[in-house]
């Protein structure tokens, strides 16, 4: 099956400082990738669409100067985390849609972020 | 406005069997899937319905009726390692996936 990595699997930082992240699809081109927001007991939230070659579409109350997305190519994007502060402590997640089968999504592992 | 609905949980006995409910309003429909995430991980793929009817794959089954607005998931000999949360969640017209907040499911020896 398709496989999308993610890098670093966990992250502590000092508020204030900035994190990015990774997503890759490492047997499969991407042209949609999604990064979601989860918090302890709560489900996923969407935070963003990301289309290779353009602007990620924001979902709405997520701040997009904060939250950079970057999608360079069919096989990656980057989430950076700007100015972090503890509240943005949270659990990651990003997931690639296949061209092949175009309905099915793909997800990371994940990335456990924690800010001091 | 769009909706999923599941029960936040459930609790059964090993080698039983569970159904997990899931009712859906959304703008259009392009399928409905079902993901299993156990604690601190993502969530992994466990079926995909678009037409009426049930799919089995091994324990696990899963049932959709479009005119309803309903799905069901069904596992069958559960095991202790199939504790975990079951996420249902619908594709909608632009092909965007709407989230249920998840049902945790607790095996009891």
């Amino acid at each position: 099956g398709a496989v999308v990595s993610q890098h670093p699997s966990w992250v502590i930082c000092k508020s204030g400082t900035s994190v990015k992240i990774e997503c890759r699809s490492l047997d499969f081109q991407a042209t949609t990738m999604f990064w979601y927001r989860q918090f302890p007991k709560q489900s996923l939230m969407l935070m963003a669409t990301s289309n290779e070659g353009s602007k990620a579409t924001y979902e709405q109350g997520v701040e997009k100067d904060k939250f950079l997305i970057n999608h360079a190519s069919l096989t990656l994007s980057t989430l950076t985390v700007t100015s972090a502060h503890p509240e943005d402590s949270s659990f990651y997640i990003c997931s690639a849609r296949d061209l092949r089968q175009d309905y099915e999504q793909y997800f990371g592992p994940g990335t456990r972020l924690t800010v001091t | 406005g769009q909706n999923i609905d599941q029960p936040t949980e459930m609790t059964a006995t090993e080698g039983a069997i569970v159904q997990i409910n899931c009712t859906y309003q959304t703008s259009g429909f392009n399928g409905l899937f079902w993901y299993q995430q156990h604690a601190g991980e993502a969530p992994t793929f466990l079926s995909y319905n678009v037409l009426d009817g049930l799919e089995e794959k091994g324990r696990f089954s899963s049932f959709l009726s479009r005119s309803k607005g309903y799905s069901y998931l069904l596992l069958k000999e559960l095991q202790m390692k199939d504790s975990a949360s079951y996420l249902c969640a619908v594709m909608d017209s632009n092909y965007q996936l709407i989230w249920g907040a998840g049902t945790k499911l607790i095996i009891k020896p």
